[in-house]
């Protein structure tokens, strides 16, 4: 069964860091491309990050420079490094195996989240 | 400000059919995929590419597209079709992901 398992999230104050973790099984993390979906509470999906199955990675402007996203092949897991975290920030942090064809790009399936919140 | 578009609430009538539609320049180019969010879980995959269901979901979904419209329609919508739509592309530079902001459909 392919299953994704979220780990990591917390309290963390403004300026702090704090690292997500995504378990992987059922399939090869380094064989898909993998992203990070964020929710605020009571608002929309946003996304964060993504990385190519050969390492590539892309970022969402409001992330960049602050977060970075990797993996670690022998324990298929893939991580979410947050620095300077701000309070919006504040979210649930979702990881999702990643689909990019030509026909469209999809997320499926989805981790049950972790939650993250930063205040002080 | 997302790039896609969508109403932030939707209601049909038990059995009826409902389209929920998603807008955006990137859809000229990209199709839209969609997912359904029920309240405290995660969103699940309900349509990718042209127009394909991921196993288990219902065939009373569908999804199409026209112009830099997408849509998304269920057909007899039921009780348990209650949710948070929200569909997601390429941004208009084809680097980056979006998604719309999410229509809230009620099942009356």
């Amino acid at each position: 069964e392919v299953q994704l398992v979220e780990s990591g999230g917390g309290l963390v104050q403004p300026g702090g860091s704090l690292r997500l973790s995504c378990a992987a099984s059922g399939f090869t993390v380094s064989s898909n491309y993998m992203s990070w979906v964020r929710q605020a509470p009571g608002k929309g999906l946003e996304w964060v990050s993504v990385i190519y199955s050969g390492g590539s990675t892309y970022y969402a402007d409001s992330v960049k420079g602050r977060f970075t996203i990797s993996r670690d092949n022998s324990k298929n897991t893939l991580y979410l490094q947050m620095n300077s975290l701000r309070a919006e920030d504040t979210a649930v942090y979702y990881c999702a195996r990643t689909y990019d064809f030509w026909s469209g790009y999809w997320f499926d399936p989805w981790g049950q989240g972790t939650l993250v919140t930063v205040s002080s | 400000s997302s790039e896609l578009t969508q109403d932030p609430a939707v209601s049909v009538a038990l059995g009826q059919t409902v389209r929920i539609t998603c807008q955006g320049d990137s859809l000229r180019s990209y199709y839209a995929s969609w997912y359904q969010q029920k309240p405290g879980q995660a969103p699940v995959l309900v349509i990718y590419g042209k127009n394909n269901r991921p196993s288990g979901i219902p065939d009373r979904f569908s999804g199409s597209s026209s112009g830099n419209t997408a849509s998304l329609t269920i057909t007899g919508a039921q009780a348990e079709d209650e949710a948070d739509y929200y569909c997601n592309s390429r941004d208009s530079s084809g680097n980056l992901v979006v998604f719309g902001g999410g229509t809230k459909l009620t099942v009356l």
